[in-house]
């Protein structure tokens, strides 16, 4: 079956950097992409990667080794309106994006 | 200015109804999406239409039936609901479909209750 990982929930304290994980084991790959959604809002695009290596866009980054069926999600210089979820998806063979039930981040000041 | 637009936002009704939720998108977009979001905020997708025709058809009940009358719209329509029924439902658009993976525009959500 398709599966993605990521962990239910972080917290981290505003100015610092945090690193939200997301494992997948899909059938093919055509690219991974991480939302930002805030309580009660709908998802938005952050950043899309489907080459091995670092995607930065200001304070956010994403990271991709399709080797490992792993991304990460760096997020630095934090501020409170950063608390949010973050969904990872996998575009699969079929051009279907599969999502990860998404990492609840808790900013503290 | 709305992108991707929903109506209604919120829809309280009973066990047994028939409901429809509608969707726009001024975006231009070939493809439309209907995703449903449950209590535990996993993104589950239900349905996809490129250019009117669709493209995905997940293992959901047939009592959920979409309706796309052009490009920019796609339509929700649930007969005899279920307490089941009860989560979030996002309408979403992108540009392309297959071997151009493009961002997907989310609605603001439709808010379903089902007594």
């Amino acid at each position: 079956g398709q599966n993605i990982d990521q962990p239910t929930e972080m917290t981290a304290t505003e100015g610092a950097i945090v690193q939200i994980n997301c494992t997948y084991q899909t059938s093919g790959f055509n690219g991974l992409f991480w939302y930002q959604q805030h309580a009660g809002e709908a998802p938005t695009f952050l950043s899309y990667n489907v080459l091995d290596g670092l995607e930065e866009k200001g304070r956010f980054s994403s990271f991709l080794s399709r080797s490992k069926g792993y991304s990460y999600l760096l997020l630095k210089e934090l501020q409170m309106k950063d608390s949010a979820s973050y969904l990872c998806a996998v575009m699969d063979s079929n051009y279907q994006l599969i999502w990860g039930a998404g990492t609840k981040l808790i900013i503290k000041p | 200015d709305t992108a991707v637009s929903q109506t209604p936002k919120y829809l309280v009704t009973q066990m047994g109804n028939d409901k429809s939720i509608k969707c726009e998108q001024n975006l231009g977009h070939d493809t439309m999406y209907w995703y449903k979001q449950d209590s535990k905020k996993f993104l589950k997708i239900m349905f996809s239409y490129n250019n009117k025709e669709l493209i995905i058809n997940e293992t959901v009940p047939n009592r959920f039936s979409p309706k796309s009358p052009d490009k920019a719209h796609l339509n929700l329509h649930i007969n005899s609901l279920e307490l089941g029924d009860s989560a979030v439902y996002f309408c979403a658009s992108s540009q392309d479909w297959g071997e151009r993976p493009s961002e997907q525009y989310f609605g603001p959500g439709t808010r379903l209750t089902v007594t």
